[in-house]
């Protein structure tokens, strides 16, 4: 089972709007991550976020989690229309940190 | 994606054949990742590589084994391909230490068996 699951599964916005996706996931955390993809194309790291850290901020980007909660969050601001993509957090597979496994994304779509 | 390819792009193939995709790196990272990609399921972790030879199961290996004897290439091999086995693959490679750091992502197959 997938550790990390995104929520809602899907939203719809107007450019301009802020855009917040949650994630939450089960077993204790080095750090999660949040990547995009454009349609029929690879996945695109966006932020990493340590289980330390309860912020990060990069461009339009914000990224809280809330260990206690097993939860983190995604606000994208004043999203525009090249925001629209599928956004996916992930976690490690194991306390090993071996590899990362996805939710199953949230898809956003951002009309002008 | 610069410094990452999959090869091929899209595939179609009978049920019962072997079929081997196919992922190259320049970037010269030790971690090498086969995911699969299906409406509804997300991403899920199919094998990795934590090195030349060093390979391990993800979450849904079963039909499916890999091969490492470059640091650049990793196979990806349906052994007996079924209509289940259709989906999108995609390869992904990390530099550190397996989840310290992001992916870095291929462009994916797209693989049909009829």
């Amino acid at each position: 089972s997938q550790q990390g699951e995104e929520d809602p599964q899907a939203l719809s916005i107007q450019e301009g709007e802020n855009a917040t996706m949650n994630c939450s996931y089960k077993t204790s955390i080095n750090n999660l991550q949040w990547y995009r993809q454009n349609s029929g194309r690879g996945l695109v790291h966006l932020i990493l976020i340590r289980s330390n850290e309860r912020e990060k901020h990069s461009g339009r980007l914000r990224v809280t989690l809330d260990t206690s909660k097993k939860s983190s969050s995604l606000l994208i601001t004043a999203s525009r229309a090249a925001d629209t993509a599928s956004y996916f957090c992930a976690t490690a597979l194991n306390q090993a940190g071996t590899a990362l496994i996805f939710g199953k994304g949230t898809t956003l779509s951002v009309s002008s | 994606d610069a410094g990452i390819t999959q090869s091929p792009r899209h595939k179609v193939t009978e049920t019962g054949t072997p079929v081997t995709l196919r992922c190259h790196q320049t970037e010269n990272h030790r971690y090498m990742y086969w995911y699969r990609q299906d409406p509804g399921h997300g991403l899920r972790l199919i094998h990795y590589s934590y090195g030349v030879k060093d390979t391990d199961k993800g979450e849904v290996s079963d039909g499916y084994s890999v091969s490492r004897s470059k640091t650049e290439d990793f196979l990806l091999t349906l052994e007996s391909a079924t209509s289940s086995q259709t989906s999108v693959y995609f390869c992904a490679i990390s530099e550190l230490d397996q989840t310290l750091d992001g992916y870095t992502f291929g462009s994916g197959t797209r693989l049909t068996v009829v």
